[in-house]
């Protein structure tokens, strides 16, 4: 069964931190992954994308890395800000499953002043 | 340029009843997706559109059912609501239906069931 898997549930860091959020997924035949935003009550914003023959993404403050060997992919943030806080969910397409995205059940960031 | 527009935003129904959400994909975009995301999970596929056609479905009944028209936009119908329909209902758009392709998701709409 291909499924997503994200660590820690919650988290809360001190304005400033640099903090790293996980993620990983059961079937190394993984398509693509992508990492999104979601504010409470609120759809989903895409961070970033990482294709399988990539190893990561960056974007501002964020870096997306993706280990297919191990079946995991981190999400860095650097230098949190408040405004950081959000839930963030992981998500992959699996081979053979092109038209679906499987997400994890999101990590929820609160970064306090 | 308008993102992916659901439509409405929020709605209260009775168990029995049904309803229909409707999606405006974003400008360019031909592929409708729709997720269902229940309070403190990650959304879950419920079917994707493409060419007016159900391309993929995943693991939900019968009374999810779905419609794609030629302008590309979809409607998604719920029958015989139950309490646990109850969530937020995400729609996606992207060009094309491949994996390659990035999702552009819409603000959801937000369907309580009593």
């Amino acid at each position: 069964k291909q499924e997503v898997t994200q660590i820690p549930a919650a988290l809360s860091v001190p304005e400033g931190e640099n903090l790293v959020l996980n993620c990983s997924f059961t079937d190394s035949a993984i398509y693509n992954l992508q990492w999104f935003r979601q504010d409470p009550g609120k759809g989903l914003t895409s961070l970033l994308l990482i294709q399988s023959s990539q190893r990561e993404q960056t974007s501002g403050r964020l870096n997306a890395s993706l280990d297919k060997s191990s079946g995991r992919s981190t999400l860095y943030i650097a230098a949190s800000q408040p405004g950081d806080s959000a839930t963030y969910l992981c998500a992959s397409w699996f081979s053979g499953g092109y038209n679906k995205l499987i997400f994890g059940a999101g990590t929820r960031l609160a970064v306090h002043p | 340029d308008a993102g992916v527009t659901q439509s409405p935003t929020h709605l209260i129904k009775t168990r029995g009843q049904q309803v229909t959400l409707r999606c405006s994909p974003k400008s360019g975009h031909d592929t409708v997706s729709w997720y269902q995301q229940a309070l403190g999970q990650g959304p879950q596929f419920i079917f994707q559109y493409y060419e007016e056609e159900e391309r993929q479905r995943g693991n939900f009944p019968d009374r999810f059912s779905g419609h794609q028209f030629p302008n590309y936009s979809s409607e998604l119908n719920v029958n015989a609501l139950l309490l646990g329909d109850s969530a937020l209902y995400l729609c996606a758009s992207s060009r094309g239906p491949s994996g390659a392709n990035v999702l552009t998701f819409g603000a959801g709409s937000r369907l309580t069931v009593l």
